[in-house]
């Protein structure tokens, strides 16, 4: 069955360092990945998307690679920040070949940036 | 800038009422979806909807689901006889899709509590 796995419950980062977070799915060829940032009690808000053409996309502080071959997805804030703390949801779309897709989720990771 | 907008902000019902949840997309997109998020878990894909029909829906979207465009700038999701299993913030969400923007925007969503 598909499955999409995200790393760890929480992961604590120190202000100023790199956050790294993980996306791994199987049984999926999807046509792109995207990453949303979800505060509690809040819908997703899209931060990035990338297409399964593309290695890297970045924006600002942010970075997502693509690998494919790993079914791989990793996701960086660069000089983190308090204001980074949220649960970021990978979501993987595309695969059905048509348009309005529904994503599917990963559960999240939950990112505490530590002052 | 645009958003997405749901009212109500919070729904509590009595097991077996119906129950409808309105969102305003965002005027220019075209393709509307529907989420939903048990308290805990990941977010599930509902239904997507399209050119006034619906595009794709998954195994969660039963003959107790149904959607509507009932004018230009609403969309609704009415579940006609609510369980206890239903209560879950319910997120729309809107995508363009034009030139292949595939990335949904998400309202604020929908507290729903059946009793």
């Amino acid at each position: 069955s598909q499955k999409i796995e995200q790393n760890s419950e929480a992961l604590n980062i120190q202000e100023g360092k790199t956050a790294t977070l993980t996306c791994n799915y199987t049984n999926y060829s999807p046509a792109y990945l995207q990453w949303y940032r979800q505060d509690p009690g809040r819908g997703p808000v899209f931060l990035l998307l990338i297409r399964e053409n593309e290695k890297e996309k970045r924006k600002e502080r942010l970075k997502v690679t693509f690998d494919t071959t790993l079914k791989q997805s990793l996701f960086h804030i660069t000089a983190s920040q308090p204001a980074d703390s949220a649960t970021y949801l990978c979501a993987l779309g595309g695969y059905s070949g048509g348009g309005a897709d529904g994503l599917t989720f990963g559960k999240g990771t939950h990112l505490i940036i530590q002052p | 800038e645009p958003e997405v907008t749901q009212t109500p902000s919070h729904q509590v019902t009595q097991m077996g009422q119906e129950v409808i949840l309105r969102c305003v997309p965002i005027s220019n997109h075209l393709y509307f979806y529907w989420y939903r998020q048990i308290l805990g878990q990941k977010v599930e894909f509902l239904v997507s909807f399209y050119n006034n029909e619906i595009s794709e829906k998954s195994e969660i979207f039963d003959d107790q689901f149904s959607v509507e465009r009932p004018d230009g700038s609403n969309f609704t999701l009415k579940i006609r006889s609510t369980k206890l299993e239903d209560s879950a913030m319910y997120f729309c969400a809107s995508s363009d899709e034009v030139a292949g923007n595939y990335e949904q925007y998400f309202g604020p969503g929908t507290r729903l509590t059946v009793t």
